[in-house]
C-alpha cells in the first residue's frame, strides 16, 4: 500500500492563480479531510468528506474547494490564491464508523502564495 | 467550545532524560484522545490513542500516555529520550458528536541534547 499520497510536495503562486493539490489514498477509507498547517496553530480542518460525492465544511474552508468523485481521490482547489493561504497543506483519511478513527496523513504540500 | 491545549510551545531535553508533554482538553464528555508526532518535512504518525478501559496506554517508539479524567489530561511521557525523538508533537480529540471530528492542539516541538 502506497497509503496517502499527495502532489506537487511544494508550489509557488501568485495572488489570483488557481491550482488544484491532489491526495489520494489505496486503503479504502471513507473518510478524508484536508488540513493546513500553519505555525503555533496546529492543524486546522479545511473540508472534510464521509464518502464519495459527500463533502462539507470544516474551520476555515472560505478560499477552498472540494470534491469527491471516487473514494480513492479527494483533490483541494484555490480559485484565486491569496498570500493567507502560504501554508502547509496535510490530507488524511480514516476508516468509518468502523475502525477506531486513527488518520492517516499524507507527505503534505508546502505552498507559498507571493 | 472544545479545545485542546498544549502548554509548552518548544521543550528541550538532554539524551537519556525522561520526557512529559503536557496535553488538557476541554470537552464535556470523555473524548477519543491521540498523540501523533511530525518528524521535519513529514506527515503526521499516530503515536498512541486512548478511547476506554486502562487509562494508562502504551504507543510506539517506547512512548506512553495517561488519561487522568479529574484533570482533563493525557499527559505524554518517554523515561529516555534519544536524539531520534527530536519532532514535533501534537495532542488531539475525537469528538463523536453527528459525525467524528478531530481537533488538534498547536504542537510541542520537542528538541534533544547531546
Amino acid at each position: 500500500n502506497a497509503g496517502v499520497t499527495q502532489t506537487p510536495k511544494f508550489q509557488v503562486l501568485k495572488t489570483g492563480q488557481s491550482m488544484t493539490l491532489q491526495c489520494a489514498q489505496d486503503m479504502n477509507h471513507e473518510y478524508m479531510s484536508w488540513y493546513r498547517q500553519d505555525p503555533g496553530m496546529g492543524l486546522r480542518l479545511i473540508h472534510y468528506s464521509v464518502g464519495a460525492g459527500i463533502t462539507d465544511q470544516g474551520e476555515v474552508p472560505n478560499g477552498y474547494n472540494v470534491s469527491r468523485s471516487t473514494t480513492e481521490d479527494f483533490p483541494l482547489r484555490l480559485l484565486s490564491a491569496a498570500p493567507s493561504q502560504t501554508s502547509v497543506y496535510f490530507c488524511a483519511s480514516r476508516l468509518g464508523t468502523m475502525g477506531t478513527y486513527e488518520q492517516y496523513f499524507g507527505p503534505g504540500t508546502r505552498l507559498t502564495v507571493t | 467550545a472544545q479545545s485542546v491545549t498544549q502548554p509548552d510551545i518548544h521543550i528541550t531535553v538532554s539524551e537519556g532524560a525522561s520526557l512529559e508533554l503536557r496535553c488538557n482538553y476541554s470537552y464535556g464528555a470523555t473524548p477519543y484522545l491521540f498523540w501523533y508526532v511530525q518528524s521535519p518535512g513529514q506527515g503526521l504518525q499516530l503515536l498512541l490513542k486512548y478511547f476506554s478501559g486502562d487509562t494508562l496506554v502504551q504507543g510506539i517508539k517506547g512512548f506512553e500516555a495517561e488519561f487522568k479524567r479529574s484533570q482533563s489530561s493525557f499527559n505524554l511521557r518517554k523515561p529516555s529520550v534519544h536524539w531520534s525523538d527530536a519532532a514535533e508533537y501534537f495532542c488531539a480529540v475525537g469528538l463523536n458528536t453527528g459525525g467524528f471530528k478531530t481537533i488538534f492542539g498547536a504542537g510541542t516541538r520537542l528538541f534533544v541534547k547531546a
